[in-house]
């Protein structure tokens, strides 16, 4: 089934560091791609989202793009904050156990650390 | 972005006794409901999906009778743990969204549930 594979981490930057987080997926199609970011103690929040192969989604400073010919979207900041220090989840939507919904399948997450 | 609430945000309990969370879509109106599952440091586990007006649909493993799903409006659905025990401690999350693929789930804050 549709499956997307992440840089577990965790993962610690200096502050203004060069962030990157992969993910790939393995998809039928071309399904809508997503990341979501999770703070400490929180729901999760969509970051941003590709609906098509060479969108490019962004937010906040962060940017990915849709790669077919890779079949990545992997997740890049330039210069990383404090306050970026969460948990980052890569998901793509697939079909639910009833087959009459699209649930999301997400990666296993990657905790960032940023540190001043 | 839409806004999801969820109530409580917290809730303490004594084993045995029911739990419900609500989940509310404020600003639009929610065809598909989902409730995930999280524990410590781990991804979200999908447990239900649910379409306003019908029966929720359980992944495999989730004991519908143990987990009520109810989603009888747009922009209402609640989760019942009946007879509590302490392994169904958990950070309990719900999410919303329209029906189609690439619609983005918008995720509410999370209920933090401990059963003593």
């Amino acid at each position: 089934g549709d499956s997307v594979t992440q840089m577990e981490g965790p993962v610690t930057l200096s502050e203004e560091a060069f962030l990157t987080i992969n993910c790939t997926y393995t998809a039928t199609g071309y399904p809508s791609l997503f990341w979501y970011v999770q703070y400490p103690g929180e729901g999760l929040q969509l970051l941003l989202k590709a609906t098509k192969a060479d969108d490019k989604g962004s937010n906040k400073g962060f940017e990915a793009t849709y790669r077919k010919e890779t079949t990545s979207f992997h997740l890049e900041k330039g210069s990383v904050q404090v306050s970026d220090s969460a948990v980052y989840f890569c998901a793509l939507p697939a079909q639910n156990s009833g087959g009459s919904n699209y649930k999301l399948t997400f990666g296993k997450g990657t905790l960032l650390t940023v540190n001043p | 972005g839409a806004v999801v609430s969820q109530h409580p945000s917290w809730v303490i309990c004594k084993s045995g006794t029911s739990v419900k969370i609500e989940c509310r879509s404020l600003d639009f109106q929610a065809t598909t409901m989902f409730w995930y599952r999280q524990f410590p440091k781990q991804s979200l586990m999908l447990m239900a999906t649910s379409n306003e007006g019908s029966k929720a649909t359980y992944e495999q493993g989730v004991e519908k009778d143990k987990f009520l799903i109810n989603h009888a409006s747009l922009t209402l659905s609640t989760l019942t743990v009946t007879s509590a025990h302490p392994e169904d401690s958990s950070f309990y999350i719900c999410s919303a969204s329209g029906w189609w693929p690439g619609e983005t789930q918008y995720f509410g804050p999370g209920t933090r549930l401990l059963v003593l």
